[in-house]
């Protein structure tokens, strides 16, 4: 079974769209996050959630909102997409010593 | 979380033994030093993590200098597999959540 799966792997949308990226975790973990990866491979975190509740908020355009239905989920909601939002989403859940994140889905916004 | 310093890139040859470096010279008490890898078209995956002695997983091995402001993670022998980008990142021990944040990483490159 995968501990992390998010979906869809890859989204190609236009600008102007709204789009979701699903993620489920089976690992019982409290705590999950979403990050971001550009073009330039940095890998910048956006939310973490613990227990369904927002911890963590970057600077992230208000157009991100994730939503938190139970633990095991976390998904992120795109409004208005723009051009720069294309990259790779990883979401991640974790314990106390360890991360352990999704495969990515590649949104590409033309 | 304090800062990590890693070097862009580093290569190896197959079955040879790896040192990937790392400085952390403000890191403090509380921190633990993890490392993670990002094959390419992957998520990040952990490797290893440890808060003064050496550590050894079926992974990698740690050594942690020390006093505690740099540690060297070592591959015994690399394979092709192991081509990926290595992050040294310290996460505060606490009873708070886990949040790993990721610098630029070590890029390491095998060559058969």
């Amino acid at each position: 079974d995968t501990a992390v799966s998010q979906t869809p792997k890859y989204l190609v949308t236009q600008m102007g769209n709204d789009k979701s990226i699903k993620c489920e975790q089976n690992l019982g973990h409290d705590t999950m996050y979403w990050y971001k990866q550009d073009s330039k491979k940095f890998l910048k975190i956006m939310f973490s959630y613990n227990n369904k509740e927002l911890i963590i908020n970057e600077t992230v355009p208000n157009r991100f909102s994730p939503k938190s239905p139970d633990k095991a989920h976390l998904n992120l909601h795109i409004n208005s997409l723009e051009l720069g939002d294309s990259a790779v989403y990883f979401c991640a859940s974790s314990g106390s010593t360890e991360a352990f994140f999704g495969q990515g889905t590649r949104l590409t916004v033309v | 979380d304090a800062k990590t310093t890693q070097p862009n890139s580093m290569e190896s040859n197959e079955e040879e033994p790896v040192h990937l470096p790392c400085n952390h010279s403000t890191i403090s008490g509380t921190d633990y030093i993890h490392w993670y890898r990002q094959l390419p078209s992957q998520g990040p995956e952990y490797v290893i993590h440890g808060l003064t002695s050496n550590v050894n997983n079926r992974m990698a091995s740690l050594a942690i200098a020390e006093d505690r402001k740099s540690s060297t993670l070592i591959l015994h022998r690399a394979t092709l597999r192991d081509a990926a980008v290595y992050y040294c990142i310290l996460i505060f021990a606490s009873g708070g959540s886990y949040i790993p944040t990721f610098g630029r990483g070590t890029s390491l490159i095998v060559h058969p």
